[in-house]
């Protein structure tokens, strides 16, 4: 596609209940990103693919969040037993390349909202 | 770990008003600094900079990075309300090819 698709864009969820968030990223691109952006905070990372390989899940805040790309293509971000605090817009950035001193910026999708009631 | 901070935290200005928004960071094997736009949707690249001193422009807007003073900064000239905005930077270091954003700045341009 022409850019970065995420959904839903908003969601609402009870506590303990689980979601799954989608994104489809640029035709082509490699590496695929994750990040959770707080109200009035700036994107924090969560993890990062390399086609359908996980390279690096340090920012997952815990063992209840869980990411996946089977296919290298589509990637699904699933957090189990929400809480209020995982309230926060999730945003997905892919990039043309992967590894190294690619010199290619992370493009990012329009995020979903995920309240947690 | 890596840190980007940005100043000012928020700006009012006017129409036609030149402004200069400034990124500090500390990074460990620095590969590149990146200045992103956000409205009330996704982060839209603007720059890329990953030598100093050499300026990147795009029409009003320009940045300009130095490595020796770990900063750059982002400047808009004759500003309109439509570049009302969070504007964020984020530097990709050796810790991966992940982005580390600073808390970004606020900008709003009043008619």
């Amino acid at each position: 596609g022409a850019g970065v698709s995420q959904s839903p864009r908003y969601k609402v969820a009870k506590r303990g209940q689980d979601v799954a968030l989608r994104c489809d990223p640029i035709s082509g691109h490699v590496s695929l990103f994750w990040y959770q952006q707080a109200l009035g905070q700036g994107p924090e990372f969560l993890t990062y693919f390399q086609n359908e390989a996980q390279l690096d899940k340090s920012g997952l805040p815990s063992d209840r969040f869980f990411a996946e790309r089977p296919e290298g293509s589509v990637s699904t971000l699933k957090i189990q037993r929400t809480q209020q605090e995982d309230s926060a817009v999730y945003l997905c950035a892919s990039s043309l390349v992967g590894g190294g001193f690619s010199n290619q910026p992370q493009h990012f999708g329009d995020g979903t909202r995920l309240s947690i009631l | 770990e890596d840190k980007v901070v940005q100043s000012p935290l928020s700006l009012v200005v006017h129409e036609g008003d030149t402004v200069t928004l400034n990124c500090s960071y500390e990074v460990t094997n620095f590969r590149s600094l990146l200045w992103y736009k956000q409205e009330k949707k996704a982060p839209t690249f603007l720059f890329m900079l990953t030598s100093s001193g050499i300026e990147k422009k795009s029409g009003r807007l320009s940045s300009i990075l130095d490595k020796k003073e770990l900063f750059s900064i982002l400047n808009i000239t004759a500003t309109q309300t439509g570049d009302s905005a969070v504007y964020l930077c984020a530097v990709e270091g050796s810790a991966g090819n992940m982005l580390t954003f600073g808390g970004g700045t606020r900008l709003m341009v009043k008619p």
